[in-house]
This record gives C-alpha cells, sequence and structure tokens, in this order.
C-alpha cells in the first residue's frame, strides 16, 4: 500500500518570500504521479502542479516548482515570490498508473496549512 | 463545461437518517470517485468507478452505497447516518488518453453533519 506523509501541519511565510513544503511517500510501484492540491478557505481543490515519475526533469508551473528525488521518494513544492493568495491549505498526492485504466485512486498526504503574511 | 458538480452544498441529517449526495460531471470522463475529508486526516477514497455499470470500495466504504448507470452520474448513499459521517465530501472525476492519466477534476465539496 501507498502512503504519503507532509510533515510540516503548519507553515508561515512574508509576501515575496519562498517556502519549501515537503512531501515524502512510500511505494514499491515504478510508474506513478505525483501531485501538488490547493485548497484555499472555498475548500475548493485546485491542482497546483503534476509530475509524472517516469520524467526526471522537475515540473514547473509559473513561481511553483517541485524537487522530485525519486530515489529518495520526495516530492517538495517550492513557492517563489509568495502572495497573499497563496494562503491555503495544500495537499502531495500520489496516484499509481495502471495501463488501460481510466484513472486510480489519489492517496493523499494529510495537508500542510500555509499561511502568507504581508 | 459545468466540470464536476456536487448538490447539496450543505446538509445536517439526524442519527439514522438516508440520503443521496449527488454528483455528475459533463466531461465525459471515465473514472469517478468520492472522497471524504477530516480534519487532520487529508482526503480518504470512499468508492470509486471505473465506467458505467463498475463501482469498487476504496479506504473507508462502511455505511456508503454507489452505483454508476451513466457515464455522467455517480451518487453517493449514506443508508443510515452516524456521527462519525458528519465530514466534507468530494467528487472528482479524471480521464486517460493512450499512456497518460490525467489529473481528477474535483467537485465543490458538500459539507454533511450528522447530528
Amino acid at each position: 500500500a501507498q502512503t504519503v506523509t507532509q510533515s510540516q501541519p503548519e507553515m508561515s511565510v512574508q509576501e515575496a518570500e519562498t517556502v519549501t513544503l515537503s512531501c515524502t511517500y512510500d511505494t514499491s510501484e515504478n510508474n506513478y504521479y505525483l501531485f501538488w492540491y490547493k485548497q484555499p478557505p472555498s475548500r475548493q481543490m485546485i491542482l497546483v502542479i503534476r509530475q509524472e515519475a517516469y520524467k526526471q526533469q522537475n515540473a514547473t508551473e509559473n513561481r511553483f516548482s517541485v524537487n522530485f528525488q525519486k530515489a529518495a521518494k520526495s516530492f517538495s513544492l517550492k513557492i517563489s515570490d509568495s502572495q497573499l493568495g497563496d494562503t491555503a491549505m495544500y495537499f502531495c498526492a500520489f496516484m499509481k498508473h495502471e495501463m488501460d485504466q481510466a484513472g486510480t485512486a489519489l492517496i493523499f498526504g494529510k495537508g500542510t496549512t500555509l499561511s502568507v503574511s504581508s | 463545461n459545468a466540470g464536476v458538480t456536487q448538490t447539496p452544498k450543505f446538509q445536517v441529517l439526524k442519527t439514522g437518517q438516508s440520503m443521496t449526495l449527488q454528483c455528475a460531471q459533463d466531461m465525459n470522463h471515465e473514472y469517478m470517485s468520492w472522497y471524504r475529508q477530516d480534519p487532520g486526516m487529508g482526503l480518504r477514497l470512499i468508492h470509486y468507478s471505473v465506467g458505467a455499470g463498475i463501482t469498487d470500495q476504496g479506504e473507508v466504504p462502511n455505511g456508503y452505497n454507489v452505483s454508476r448507470s451513466t457515464t455522467e452520474d455517480f451518487p453517493l448513499r449514506l443508508l443510515s447516518a452516524a456521527p462519525s459521517q458528519t465530514s466534507v465530501y468530494f467528487c472528482a472525476s479524471s480521464y486517460s488518453s493512450g499512456r497518460a492519466v490525467y489529473e481528477q477534476y474535483f467537485g465543490p465539496g458538500t459539507r454533511l453533519t450528522v447530528t
């Protein structure tokens, strides 16, 4: 069974600064995806970034980037130039890739609450 | 596209009552799933479906039923509500294309309170 661990329940950062959220996972699978989802107070789940395990290059989306270390089973999220609107809970999630199947379950970490202050 | 829709947004039930949480998507996604979110627990999978007529259990299925008669709809039934089912419920859908599986799209959630 897969597990996802987020070891930082809460973090805070000042506007314009950089913050890194940690995530480790445990799996024996070789083909999988990793995601970071953002959940603002509105509770809508918003995809921030995704990483395919077979890709060595780290994914980036504007101010968001990941540090994917497959051997260490680590998947951290870096937020650059933090903005007030980044205040939210962030979830790391794992999804096994099964060929010819429309999708599989997301396994979530317990989340990190990020507060950005001015 | 409306994406993934869920109704109701809020619901209060008494212990022992039954109800159905509705979920619909208009993206022709094959895969649909239900999660519950509890404080400090992240999201946990209740049931999922890989296509019409096919459903299976997730991590926390007890007390819930699902069916998938159409591609669009995936209702979640609470058979006899218990206070332990107080939670926020999310429906999600996704699809695959060739070798790639795409991210899951989430509905806005239903906050359920059982008294």
